[in-house]
């Protein structure tokens, strides 16, 4: 158990609001992550974050942002959500100094977001 | 160009028999890691097992055994004695690198286990 939570699990929202979600962790892992996935694509890197107010963009970052202002805490924003960004959101964390180069990243549970 | 494959949409497999799914990647670093995790129908994702491309002995976790083939980019699962609940989506995912962000996942591959 990597200590990852997600909020809110399920959401249904209106296309044009704002909606952020919440990733939570509590051992202090330097790298975090926000993924998308969708049927027959896999999961997708939306952004990351290496480290406290840094992040950077993943493969389908458009329409999103992050914020990193705590350790534990990851959070993913759709500004103005659309249709096309119903999916199922992960967050994951990983820490290259847990020895080896191993880096295995570990997700949370997971958010199923609705935009209507 | 697909990083990851994954042939096999779905595979249907015996209960107590063994099962291969297949993984071939695609990069031009030396230093990688492959990974398999596995998404139940709760929809979590439960890693694996994971491989280094400098280890030299195929990685294996209880029932679960990675049968790395450096030179083919092959990174096939292999489960032995399958149980019902391994019926699930396998994602194989490949980090670039050391560490961080350069971490791509395949499409997946849906296992039934049959009793």
């Amino acid at each position: 158990d990597a200590g990852i939570t997600q909020s809110p699990r399920h959401k249904v929202t209106e296309t044009g609001t704002p909606v952020t979600l919440r990733c939570h962790q509590t051992e202090n892992h330097r790298y975090m992550y926000w993924y998308r996935q969708d049927p027959g694509h896999g999961l997708r890197l939306i952004h990351y974050s290496y480290g406290v107010k840094d992040t950077d963009k993943g493969e389908v970052s458009d329409g999103y942002s992050v914020s990193r202002s705590k350790t534990e805490d990851f959070l993913l924003t759709l500004e103005s959500a659309t249709s096309s960004q119903t999916s199922v959101y992960f967050c994951a964390i990983s820490d290259p100094s847990s020895g080896g180069g191993l880096d295995t990243q570990y997700f949370g549970p997971g958010t199923r977001l609705t935009v209507l | 160009a697909q990083k990851i494959t994954q042939t096999q949409p779905g595979m249907f497999v015996q209960e107590k028999e063994a099962v291969t799914l297949d993984c071939t990647y695609d990069t031009s670093d030396q230093s990688y890691g492959l990974f398999w995790y596995k998404q139940p129908s709760s929809g979590e994702m439960i890693f694996l097992i994971y491989q280094g491309s400098y280890d030299e002995q195929n990685a294996t976790e209880g029932r679960y055994s990675l049968n790395f083939q450096k030179a083919r980019k092959s990174a096939n699962l292999v489960i032995s004695a399958s149980q019902l609940g391994d019926s699930a989506m396998y994602f194989c995912a490949m980090r670039e690198g050391n560490y961080g962000q350069n971490f791509v996942f395949g499409p997946g591959t849906r296992l039934s286990v049959l009793p």
